[in-house]
């Protein structure tokens, strides 16, 4: 398994808290992404980074802010939480693979934090 | 933009039974194609991949095989165990990942 690790696993807060979640890996993997996971839609990309300090946005980015300041660790912070953000957290790693001719990005993801806003 | 469209279940079925996960696909290049699993209380697992059209990826008894014509990349097992019972997802990689909403297949004895 990949060595990747989310903290906290579990977080209930209030509305209007800051809440940060972290990332962590150990496979020196350039690439690292943050998803949300709701019923319904699948997974959600809401940040990525393709480097240290190097990070740009997903789909769902609104009322979150990411920071990489070390290959390994990549932060996930909520500035005000807010009930909408109520989800299950997941992180994943990646480098690009190579099958034949082709280049793709397999990712792995670590075990979730599962978030709740009051 | 890049979407999966995979039919969203719940399915439940026997054991030993046939399981087929219907998954389309639209991309304006030429992606490559997954299918994670998660079982209940974890994160997601690669389970199988594809990178080309014709491929097919196979893995614990579950195959898919990449359609250009159809943009598909239907998930089939053909007898199905308990410890099947998890949500799947089928995803693309053109230049980040993009999932389909997930089939949640429950598998009794």
């Amino acid at each position: 398994d990949a060595g990747i690790t989310q903290s906290p696993r579990h977080k209930v807060t209030e509305t209007g808290t800051p809440v940060t979640l972290r990332c962590h890996q150990t496979e020196n993997h350039r690439y690292m992404y943050w998803y949300r996971q709701d019923p319904g839609h699948g997974l959600r990309l809401i940040h990525y980074s393709y480097g240290v300090k190097d990070t740009d946005k997903g789909e769902v980015s609104d009322g979150y802010s990411v920071s990489r300041s070390k290959t390994e660790d990549f932060l996930l912070t909520l500035e005000s939480a807010t009930s909408s953000q109520t989800s299950v957290y997941f992180c994943a790693i990646s480098e690009s693979g190579t099958s034949g001719t082709r280049t793709y990005n397999e990712q792995f993801f670590g075990p979730g934090t599962r978030l709740t806003v009051l | 933009g890049d979407s999966v469209t995979q039919m969203e279940g719940p399915v439940t079925l026997s054991e030993e039974a046939f399981l087929t996960i219907n998954c389309t696909y639209t991309a304006t290049g030429y992606p490559s194609l997954f299918w994670y699993v998660q079982y209940p209380g974890e994160g997601l697992q690669l389970l199988l991949k594809a990178t080309k059209a014709d491929d097919k990826g196979s893995n614990k008894g579950f195959e898919a095989t990449y359609r250009k014509e159809t943009t598909s990349f239907h998930l089939e097992k053909g007898s199905v165990q308990v410890s099947d019972s998890a949500v799947y997802f089928c995803a693309l990689n053109d230049y980040k990942l993009s999932f389909g909403a997930g089939t949640t297949v429950t598998v009794r004895a």
